[in-house]
């Protein structure tokens, strides 16, 4: 299979403590996106990566946030200090650089307790 | 601001009805995707929309862009149990990094 993989793919962690997710996109794909999506809204934007660099980042996300590509190919989120509205689904998507078609992974589902 | 917003909000319907759900923005968009996603996993794409006016068809499902660009609807002929899920309408923003501005998402449940 040669789609988007996340992981984990559910994670629950006490307020305040860090998390790390990771994504793999589609290998030929040099665009990768992280979302976020609460329940019963559409995803919203986080941050985006053309290969390895950081282009774009969200007002949404705040400085608890990072986001990294090394090598243009794998993605990681770390949110630290991790509070109870950070809960949510957390997508990664991929895309060529000429196509508007995004492809999802399964997401990281979030609870912060 | 580019908003998308999508109706109806909930549809609840018997299998075998058809049934049409709407995605307006007061912006044009360059093109238009549709993604069906269910509980507890990540949307999937259905069809991209990309010429005003322009109509695709996937088998049961008809899309359409309107010929402004800036609305598109989904039809679903003789729903079944297996249509339910949340479709989501998305657009490209207009920046060079083509991140997607979904919409409010429709929840469908198809009752068999």
């Amino acid at each position: 299979d040669t789609g988007v993989s996340q992981n984990p793919r559910h994670k629950i962690t006490k307020r305040g403590q860090n998390v790390t997710f990771r994504c793999d996109p589609i290998s030929e794909h040099n665009r990768l996106y992280w979302y976020r999506q609460t329940l019963g809204q559409g995803p919203e934007f986080l941050t985006y990566f053309q290969n390895e660099a950081q282009l774009e980042k969200s007002r949404l996300l705040s400085d608890r946030f990072s986001a990294e590509r090394p090598k243009g190919s794998f993605s990681t989120l770390e949110i630290q200090r991790t509070e109870q509205g950070d809960s949510a689904m957390y997508l990664c998507a991929s895309s060529f650089f000429t196509s508007y078609e995004q492809y999802f992974g399964p997401g990281t589902r979030l609870t912060v307790t | 601001t580019q908003l998308l917003e999508q109706s109806p909000q909930f549809l609840s319907i018997q299998e075998g009805e058809n049934l049409t759900v709407y995605c307006n923005s007061s912006s044009v968009f360059s093109s238009l995707q549709w993604y069906r996603q269910e509980p507890g996993e990540g949307p999937v794409l259905l069809v991209t929309v990309v010429t005003g006016g322009e109509v695709k068809k996937l088998k049961r499902l008809t899309f359409q862009f309107g010929d402004a660009r800036k609305d598109s609807s989904l039809h679903i002929t003789a729903a079944q149990p297996g249509d339910t899920g949340l479709y989501l309408c998305a657009g490209p923003d207009r920046g060079a990094t083509n991140k997607l501005i979904f919409g409010t998402g429709t929840l469908l449940a198809v009752q068999p």
